[in-house]
């Protein structure tokens, strides 16, 4: 079936380690994103990319990073240097080429910093 | 992109048409608007999405204003599994643009 996987769908770490997020597409969609959610809280963008080996900052990108070195893949690495890890973190894919494109999510990864 | 804004809550009774307000007063002539939603502790939804005319399709419909500065979105027999928070988007739909979600409105449905 053709989707977005996110993994793990939960995920522990102590803190001052640094922890990478897996996204994974087989839509063939240029653009990749990635969100953080707090309780409560709308999406906030944290890093995207619309082509292979080429990203943007989102709103909120200090003490993440990420890679695009792949189209089907776009990891994000949560770093020692981000103050308040633990959230609720969505990938989302879309085409950039059409007319009018929707975006697909995938079903997050609860990250716990403890 | 331009910004929205939604009220942050409404409440509707199970079976009954769901409105849910949008403005967007500042949306430019190439930007469509579109509606996601999201069910709690889930990666959001695709509803539907438009450009100038009213647009329907099998979970929604979506009516914009001629001037395009609102839009509504309506569930027209709304269930309990429709309860989420609804997000309302403007973006230009080619090209490389951030896709940026405000605060949504949380929608209850009520038995």
């Amino acid at each position: 079936d053709g989707g977005i996987t996110q993994s793990p769908k939960y995920l522990f770490r102590k803190e001052g380690q640094n922890v990478t997020l897996s996204c994974e597409q087989n839509l063939n969609h240029d653009a990749m994103y990635w969100y953080r959610q707090d309780p409560g809280q709308g999406l906030r963008l944290i890093y995207y990319s619309h082509i292979v080996n080429d990203f943007q900052k989102g709103d909120i990108a200090e003490g993440y990073s990420v890679s695009r070195e792949k189209k089907e893949s776009f990891p994000l690495t949560v770093t020692s240097a981000q103050k308040n890890p633990t959230a609720f973190y969505l990938c989302a894919s879309s085409i950039t080429s059409q007319g009018s494109d929707e975006a697909f999510f995938g079903q997050g990864t609860r990250l716990t910093v403890v | 992109d331009a910004k929205t804004t939604q009220p942050p809550s409404m409440d509707c009774a199970e079976g009954r048409a769901a409105n849910l307000p949008c403005n967007h007063s500042t949306i430019s002539g190439n930007e469509y608007v579109y509606w996601y939603r999201q069910i709690h502790s889930q990666g959001p939804q695709y509803i539907i999405h438009g450009l100038k005319n009213n647009e329907t399709n099998e979970m929604a419909s979506l009516i914009i204003t001629e001037d395009r500065k609102s839009s509504t979105l309506i569930l027209p027999h709304a269930t309990l599994r429709d309860t989420a928070v609804y997000y309302c988007i403007v973006r230009v739909a080619k090209g490389a643009q951030k896709l940026v979600f405000g605060q949504g409105t949380r929608l209850t449905i009520n038995p």
